[in-house]
């Protein structure tokens, strides 16, 4: 079975600067997907980037990207210029690109800015 | 485009009780998936419908249950409700699992307290 970690229950960033934030998968699969999810106050759980595995092109969305190490499966999301409604819970979360249905997500990391 | 919308937004019940849950899913989305987050926890994949069908079960027992209409919004039905039932429902609407539905849009979910 597919499981998601992440190691950093929370971290802190002064605002304007960069964090980058860990997520570990284990899979026996070669082909999926896997995203990021942010999760403000107000529950929302709002898409922030996705990598499909097959492309070795690093996805990036403006001050996000993510460092996506297929061998390694290691997959962290790096937020520059960080801003303070950046504060929120951030899902690593994985998906099976042969099975269509459920996504599996970590323990989440809270990320608090710091003004 | 509309998204995905959920009601109600707060919900109190008894142990012992039945609830139903409500979502409509984005425009140009046919699938809808709901997943239980438990405080400090990452969402769980409960369920999956596509075309009024299940696509797709977590490891939660059969009362757990849900619908899927002609339209596409959906009903979360939970019978006999537990303490452990406390949680956070979310809904999520994408496009056809197997043709680009992949990502998965989530609505603000529905905040459930069992007592």
């Amino acid at each position: 079975a597919q499981t998601v970690t992440q190691s950093q229950p929370e971290m802190s960033v002064q605002e304007a600067e960069t964090v980058t934030l860990s997520c570990t998968y284990d899979t026996s699969e070669s082909d999926y997907y896997l995203f990021w999810y942010k999760q403000p106050p107000s529950r929302q759980m709002i898409l922030v980037i996705r990598q499909e595995a097959y492309k070795q092109q690093n996805a990036t969305e403006n001050r996000f990207s993510v460092n996506f190490q297929k061998a390694a499966k290691s997959f962290s999301l790096k937020i520059s210029d960080s801003q303070l409604g950046d504060a929120a819970m951030y899902f690593c979360a994985y998906r099976s690109a042969s099975r269509d249905d459920k996504i599996i997500f970590g323990k989440g990391t809270r990320l608090h800015i710091l003004p | 485009e509309t998204g995905v919308t959920q009601s109600p937004t707060h919900l109190i019940k008894t142990r012992g009780q039945q609830v139903t849950l409500r979502c409509s899913s984005q425009s140009g989305h046919n699938t809808v998936s709901w997943y239980q987050q438990a405080l400090g926890q990452g969402p769980q994949f409960i369920f999956q419908y596509y075309r009024e069908e299940e696509n797709g079960r977590g490891n939660f027992p059969p009362r757990f249950s849900g619908l899927q209409f002609p339209n596409y919004s959906s009903e979360l039905n939970v019978n006999a409700l537990e303490l452990d039932d406390s949680a956070l429902y979310l809904c999520a609407s994408s496009k056809s699992p197997r043709t680009g539905g992949e990502t998965q849009y989530f609505g603000p979910g529905t905040r459930l307290l069992v007592l």
